[in-house]
């Protein structure tokens, strides 16, 4: 039982480039979300998912789109990478109303 | 949806002393508050959480109290030491908002010898 893994760990982009960022979670959780972390800063929602096939915008969404196509998996996407975007992202499932289980988070640094 | 407001943004504690964190929601629908933990570097990790239909909960010595007229919950950590030094994140979550999860702004706690 992995729970939930973010590939990958560290990314070096340049700006303007595209990436995929993939969780994964093996617990059956119905939601999915994805998280920034900038320093010295809380975690900001970035987009999230209540189940396969949805997917809903959260407080800092411009600049990422997300799919969640099948129920484990969650993917977000930078189309063109900015140096603002460089941050900490951390992904997490749950079940309804239960704790959040989060990755170990991707260091991505956009230069 | 919901907004979680954290207090206070940082906390510095000797050894020993107690610790209170803040937080004030505005969803009167949210009836699930958690609080997490995180060391520098890793992920946050849940230390204790508490529903609508409690009042107060402990696990050691770490309690959260809740109060739902208010809106507001606290995280209370007792004779802290300094593994006890951290991020601390508050959230709240309800039908409501949808699956909505959002967290407050962080406290970072320093305990010192």
């Amino acid at each position: 039982n992995a729970g939930v893994t973010q590939t990958p760990k560290f990314r070096v982009l340049k700006t303007g480039q595209s990436m995929t960022l993939l969780c994964a979670q093996d617990m059956n959780h119905e939601y999915m979300y994805w998280y920034r972390q900038d320093p010295g800063m809380g975690l900001r929602l970035i987009h999230y998912s209540v189940g396969e096939g949805t997917t809903a915008k959260g407080e800092v969404p411009d600049g990422y789109n997300v799919s969640r196509l099948k129920k484990q998996n969650f993917l977000l996407g930078l189309e063109s990478a900015a140096p603002s975007q460089t941050s900490v992202y951390f992904c997490a499932s749950r079940r309804v109303t239960t704790e959040a289980f989060f990755g170990q988070g991707t260091r991505l640094t956009v230069v | 949806g919901e907004n979680v407001e954290q207090h206070p943004s940082t906390l510095s504690v000797q050894e020993g002393d107690s610790a209170v964190i803040k937080c004030t929601y505005s969803d009167s629908a949210s009836n699930y508050f958690p609080w997490y933990k995180q060391e520098l570097g890793k992920r946050p990790q849940l230390i204790i959480d508490i529903r609508s239909n409690v009042g107060e909960k402990k696990d050691q010595r770490i309690a959260v109290t809740l109060n739902k007229t208010a809106k507001h919950f606290s995280l209370h950590i007792t004779e802290t030491q300094p593994e006890d030094s951290a991020v601390y994140f508050c959230a709240a979550a309800g039908a409501d908002s949808w699956g909505k999860f959002q967290f407050g702004a962080g406290t970072q706690v320093v305990v010192t010898p």
